[in-house]
Order: C-alpha cells, then structure tokens, then sequence
C-alpha cells in the first residue's frame, strides 16, 4: 500500500512569492491535515481536510491557505512568502474520525525562503 | 487551549539503558493519546497509541506507555535502548470529540551512545 505522497521535495521561493505544495493521502484516507516543522519549533498544526471541507485551522495567518480535492489529494498555499516560513511541512492522512484513527506522515515539503 | 509538554528536549543514554520519557497534556476532556519517533533522515511513524482500556500499551521495536488520568500523563519508556533508536520522539493529543486537531508536544531529542 502506498503511503502519504508530497511534492516537492524541496521548494526554494523569495520573499514575497508564493509557493504551492501538494499532498496524496493514503487510498481511503479522507482528511487530510498539514503542519509545520520549523526549527525548534516542532509541530505546528496547520489545518485539517475531510471530505473536501476545512474542519480546523491553526493558529496561522490567512496568507496560509489551502484546499482538498474530490479525490481526496490536497494542497498548502502559502501567499506573500517570509523568512519565517522557511520550515518542513509535512501532511498526514488518516480514515474519516480522527477519534478513532491515527494519522500517517509524508515525507515532508522543504520550503526554502530567501 | 490544548497542550502538551514533553519533560527533556534533549536526552543522551548509553546502550542497554532504560529509557523513560516524559510527556503530559492539558485537556479535561477523555483523550486519544500516541508517540510518534522521527528516525534521522525518515518521516513521522507512529510507535504507539491509546484509545482506551489497559492503561499499559505496547508499541513497535519494545516500547511501551503508560495513561495515569490522573497526572494527565503519557510517558515513555523502554528497558534496554539501542543505538538505533536515536531519534526525535513526539508525543500527541487528540481530543475525542470530533473537530479538534491533533497537538504535538515540542518532541524529545533521544541520543544513544554505542
């Protein structure tokens, strides 16, 4: 079984562009969560998708944006880039009830902000 | 607002020590609760995970954690460690009530000496 896919790898912006990363869940996984790896920071929760819809968001900006396809794959977008973006975001997908079900990483999205 | 706190951000131990690591949580509420290891260069895999019943859970390669409610706590621990589980350890809440995301702890930097 294939597990949580990301692209890129790695992603090097400038300051003040934006960058799009993409997430494949696990078949049959239907939220989809995003976080954010930076520094000495650990994981910071980003937002979560199930069933196409936004359940929750972290305590992000709004230039932190993102959506989730029929197909249950998503995407991050994050507008008007900053140094502090730099950082690794990763995603996860698990089954419909995050109650019941844990959540399965992807490699991880390098953002690189210069 | 939700937290967890994991005791030592980083821990240095020699092979065949025994391992215990810290975690606690604030949330009154029942809690689904896991530990998830970071080996180098690899992505998030879950190690263990408590939904409810034996207080005592079993993961992968030894591991094992115990729930006390009453200290909302969810520590770690292994007899004898191994070289190979040099790591970051990160433990996790979520809530059980759907809408809620899931929150790390700052995670645990586990060195072990051969």
């Amino acid at each position: 079984e294939a597990g949580v896919t990301q692209s890129p790898t790695h992603l090097i912006k400038t300051r003040g562009q934006q960058a799009t990363l993409r997430c494949s869940p696990i078949s049959g996984h239907t939220s989809v969560y995003w976080y954010q790896q930076a520094l000495g920071l650990g994981l910071q929760f980003l937002l979560w998708y199930d069933e196409g819809e936004e359940r929750n968001r972290g305590n992000f900006p709004p230039r932190f944006s993102g959506r989730q396809f029929p197909n249950y794959s998503s995407e991050l977008n994050v507008n008007a880039l900053e140094l502090e973006d730099s950082a690794l975001y990763l995603c996860a997908s698990s089954e419909s009830s995050p109650r019941l079900y844990e959540q399965y990483f992807g490699p991880g999205t390098r953002l690189t902000v210069t | 607002a939700q937290s967890v706190s994991q005791h030592n951000h980083h821990v240095i131990l020699s092979e065949a020590a025994s391992l215990e690591l810290g975690c606690n949580y604030s949330y009154g509420g029942t809690v689904n609760l896991f530990w998830y290891v970071q080996y180098p260069g690899q992505h998030l895999q879950l190690l263990l995970k408590y939904f409810s019943g034996d207080p005592l859970v079993k993961g992968i390669k030894g591991f094992e954690a115990e729930f006390i409610k009453s200290k909302f706590s969810f520590n770690l621990r292994k007899p004898s460690v191994q070289w190979s589980d040099t790591a970051e350890y990160f433990c996790a809440v979520s809530p059980d009530n759907y809408g809620q995301n899931f929150v790390f702890g700052p995670g645990t930097r586990l060195s072990v000496l051969p």
